[in-house]
């Protein structure tokens, strides 16, 4: 099984911050990793696919880098909506077996 | 415009068995695999499987194995979720989503309390 190991966990950050958060694969992954974002009591929202690829409706302050098996997400400049949780989640086999990040809260500092 | 609907909070004792449906509209049902995943209180998301709602194929995560059968009604569009022997555990808000290379769109949720 492919494990997913995200970090911080937590972090605490200021409205206008660079933030990033990284996720490792236990294997290479190639670019079959996928970002979202949760608000509580709201379900996951996709951010980003393929590693990179922002999706549509998604402000372009977040981005999203690697392949293989580290990948990295990052918001430019933090706004007050982006106080959340963010997880990664890879879905390497075809079907996909999914696996995911255990998350990083994004706090106000 | 796609919509995921998933049915109602569900309370349920240990041992028991809890049966969640997943009604899609706004896209063609057999086109895009259906997951379910499971978040336990301020946890994380986990993966419990998979169907492929056009061959009925299934995959399930090991950990769940035995416990859970997701099978998919292409006459209504819906998918469902069943998970047995239920354990206090197994207490956790679960999702259905569907996969178009990530999953793009999910249903709102369900609770399920297992408690004697």
């Amino acid at each position: 099984d492919i494990q997913m190991t995200q970090s911080p966990s937590s972090l605490s950050a200021s409205v206008g911050d660079r933030v990033t958060i990284t996720c490792r694969a236990s294997q290479s992954i190639s670019s079959h990793l996928n970002w979202y974002q949760q608000k509580p009591g709201k379900a996951p929202n996709l951010l980003i696919n393929a590693a990179s690829t922002l999706q549509s409706g998604v402000p372009s302050r977040f981005s999203g880098s690697g392949s293989g098996t580290d990948f990295i997400l990052t918001i430019s400049s933090l706004q007050p909506e982006d106080f959340a949780t963010y997880f990664c989640q890879q879905s390497y086999s075809n079907p996909p077996e999914l696996t995911f990040g255990g998350g990083t809260k994004v706090e106000i500092k | 415009e796609v919509q995921l609907v998933q049915s109602g909070a569900e309370v349920k004792k240990p041992g028991a068995t809890v049966k969640i449906s997943c009604k899609v509209s706004g896209y063609t049902f057999t086109d895009y695999y259906m997951h379910w995943v499971q978040q336990a209180p301020g946890k994380g998301l986990e993966w419990l499987g998979l169907v492929d709602p056009e061959e009925g194929e299934t995959i399930y995560a090991e950990k769940f194995q035995g416990r859970l059968t997701i099978t998919a009604d292409t006459s209504t569009d819906t998918a469902y979720m069943e998970l047995s022997s239920l354990r206090s555990e197994d207490t956790a808000v679960y999702y259905c989503a569907k996969d178009a290379n990530g999953l793009d769109y999910w249903g709102q949720g369900t609770l399920v309390t297992v408690s004697s």
